[in-house]
């Protein structure tokens, strides 16, 4: 079975400040992952994903995240946060046969002017 | 434009009277599934969806019902609705290659009292 944890339920940082998400899975063969975000009334969107190749991945917005294949680990970094990244934030995985992910239960992430 | 697209987006409804929330993809998705919402819990998986006339369970299934009888349709049938039902609904679909993302509906915020 595969998993995601998402240690915080929020974090708290100030704009221009270096923001990270934390995410950790669990998976039987090699994971797929992705984040994505979640804005007020809203669906949610992808931001960027990890298949193979290079351990940090860009993506929407800003947005990277560095998969540690030895921490199992795959946190959602941005160098200067905006306030208008103020969002919910979802880590997911799946393996490469099984199609449909598994998420986290969320990161509130709360930009401060 | 690619889309999946829920209805309603609000619903108000009583216990025990039966509803359907729709959904529909226009990207020739052969994976779909439901997810409801809660908070602190993150996105639960209720039933997924690998092909037409393929379903099976995910994670919260009970009270819930699905069909896939046409590849771009995923109907949420809740029977008899009851208040613990009450939550926020999203349709994601996601495609066959190995490395796609999951395209998300605008979610159903549905209220049974």
């Amino acid at each position: 079975a595969q998993s995601v944890a998402q240690p915080e339920d929020q974090v708290n940082v100030a704009e221009g400040n270096p923001l990270t998400v934390k995410c950790t899975y669990s998976v039987s063969g090699n994971p797929y992952l992705f984040w994505y975000v979640q804005y007020p009334n809203r669906g949610l969107q992808f931001l960027l994903k990890y298949i193979t190749g290079d351990n940090l991945v860009k993506g929407s917005y800003g947005f990277e995240a560095e998969f540690n294949k030895s921490q199992t680990s795959f946190h959602l970094k941005k160098p200067s946060a905006l306030v208008s990244d103020s969002a919910l934030y979802f880590c997911a995985v799946r393996d490469k046969w099984d199609y449909i992910p598994t998420f986290g239960r969320g990161t509130s992430l709360i930009v401060h002017p | 434009e690619a889309q999946v697209t829920q209805n309603p987006r609000y619903l108000i409804t009583v216990t025990g009277k039966k509803l359907t929330v729709t959904c529909s993809q226009n990207m020739n998705h052969e994976y779909m599934s439901w997810y409801r919402q809660d908070p602190g819990l993150g996105l639960r998986q209720i039933y997924y969806s690998m092909n037409v006339e393929v379903t099976d369970k995910g994670d919260v299934p009970e009270g819930y019902k699905v069909s896939r009888k046409e590849k771009r349709n995923f109907p949420l049938i809740l029977e008899s609705p009851s208040p613990n039902q009450t939550s926020l609904y999203f349709c994601a679909s996601s495609g066959q290659g190995d490395s796609t993302e999951a395209f998300f509906g605008q979610g159903t915020r549905l209220t049974v009292v």
